[in-house]
């Protein structure tokens, strides 16, 4: 059973502060990994993917992959109330086009 | 503006009754997927297809059906053996590569009254 773990959260974070939301995933096999943000009664909206360990980085958001730990991270620098929503971990196997999805952590940025 | 688009944003389904969701495409995409969300419970597969004329089960399939006629719709139908239809939910679509991520439509949230 492949398994995406997040902390439902919330997180708190204070304006101008940077954000940092954390995935880990049980399958040593995942190959890619994608952050969708969604707001509150909206659908999920695809923000960040990564697929080589390291970093990548995107205006205020940064993805970090570990594929030896087996997490990937999120960082939002300069966070604003507009940032206020819930974040989705999801993560894709070799040769397969089916993501397993984290339950999301929700980001609360306080002015 | 290519996209994807669900109809209607909100239904009111009867006791017994069986309702269809609309979901159509215009991003040339190949793959198309039916999700459900509920509150706490992240998002559940209910069905997905990789080409026309094929779709498979997700993993909360009973209780619902689908079609692939043309690749740029991917009609949901919630018939009256899906016990627990109350839920928000949400169709994408993608090319089939590792590396692409889904586009989503705006959802539909159904009610059962």
């Amino acid at each position: 059973q492949k398994e995406v773990e997040q902390n439902s959260g919330p997180l708190s974070v204070p304006e101008g502060a940077i954000a940092s939301l954390n995935c880990t995933y049980s399958d040593r096999g995942s190959q890619s990994f994608f952050w969708y943000r969604q707001y509150s009664g909206k659908s999920p909206e695809l923000i960040m993917f990564i697929y080589s360990n390291g970093d990548k980085e995107d205006g205020r958001f940064t993805a970090q992959l570990n594929k030896a730990s087996q997490y990937v991270s999120l960082l939002i620098r300069d966070s604003q109330p507009s940032d206020s929503a819930t974040y989705l971990c999801a993560v894709k196997s070799g040769g397969s086009y089916i993501p397993t999805f984290g339950r999301g952590t929700s980001l609360i940025v306080h002015p | 503006d290519g996209g994807i688009t669900q109809s209607p944003k909100y239904l009111f389904r009867k006791e017994g009754q069986n309702v269809t969701l609309s979901c159509e495409q215009n991003l040339n995409h190949d793959a198309m997927y039916w999700y459900r969300q509920d509150p706490g419970q992240g998002l559940r597969l209910i069905y997905y297809s990789q080409i026309v004329n094929d779709f498979q089960k997700g993993d909360i399939a009973e209780g619902y059906s689908v079609s692939r006629e043309k690749k740029e719709s991917f009609p949901l139908t919630v018939t009256s053996a899906q016990k627990n239809p109350t839920a928000f939910y949400l169709c994408a679509s993608s090319i089939r590569q590792e590396n692409y991520g889904y586009t989503f439509g705006s959802g539909t949230r159904l009610t059962v009254v």
